[in-house]
């Protein structure tokens, strides 16, 4: 998984309730992204983080949040308003920012579901 | 409309025998084409990475052809192991990394 980490593996919530994936990586990396993954859909982008303090809203922005407070970290919180927010999520980071040669390197992915 | 359509959506071999996967993409402008392996329940690997110029790039057994021209590309596994047995997605850079346009994904099944 080169060397990114995400935490919990499933995460079970109950409608309503706001909830924080971790995503962590030691590979220097300064972009971040974080996906989700729905059967029958290719992966979706819903933020990217280009360098610390910096993120820009991706494709299905809406209902969720990010921040990038240190390189290592970009934390993503599924909340409330997010209609549809049972998926498996993946981060994934890659070096020199958005360049489009660098490949990105995926974590383990976050199964939540919401009930 | 930027798509990346692959074939077939799934695949059942025999172990020791070689396959081939297809990718088929209407996506502009180019920068790459990239092949990753996902197995059930964890992130997707990358395989290969390949540019405009690049019409064949191998890695161990898997080795990926790009027709820029007719806008294709495989992933040709030979002789492969239960281990191959995961999805196989093929993604399409659209100038950077913010623009992915990602495929279904082809799931292989290998059996022994």
């Amino acid at each position: 998984d080169g060397g990114i980490t995400q935490s919990p593996k499933y995460l079970f919530r109950k409608e309503g309730q706001n909830v924080t994936l971790s995503c962590e990586q030691n590979l220097n990396h300064d972009a971040m992204y974080w996906y989700r993954q729905d059967p029958g859909q290719g992966l979706r982008l819903i933020y990217y983080s280009q360098i610390v303090n910096d993120f820009q809203k991706g494709d299905i922005a809406e209902g969720y949040s990010v921040s990038r407070e240190k390189k290592e970290s970009f934390p993503l919180t599924v909340t409330s308003a997010q209609k549809n927010p049972t998926a498996f999520y993946l981060c994934a980071s890659s070096t020199q920012g958005l360049a489009d040669t660098y490949e990105q390197y995926f974590g383990p992915g976050t199964r939540l579901t919401v009930t | 409309k930027n798509q990346v359509e692959q074939s077939p959506q799934s695949l059942i071999i025999l172990e020791g025998k070689n396959c081939t996967l297809q990718c088929n993409y209407t996506v502009s402008p180019f920068s790459n084409l990239r092949w990753y392996k996902q197995d059930t329940g964890r992130g997707p690997v990358s395989l290969t990475i390949m540019t405009f110029s690049e019409n064949t790039k191998s890695n161990g057994r898997y080795t990926a052809t790009l027709d820029a021209d007719t806008k294709q590309s495989s992933l040709h596994i030979t002789a492969s192991q239960l281990s191959d047995s995961a999805s196989y997605i093929c993604v399409v850079n659209a100038g950077n990394n913010r623009k992915l346009i990602w495929g279904l994904g082809t799931s292989l099944a290998v059996n022994p």
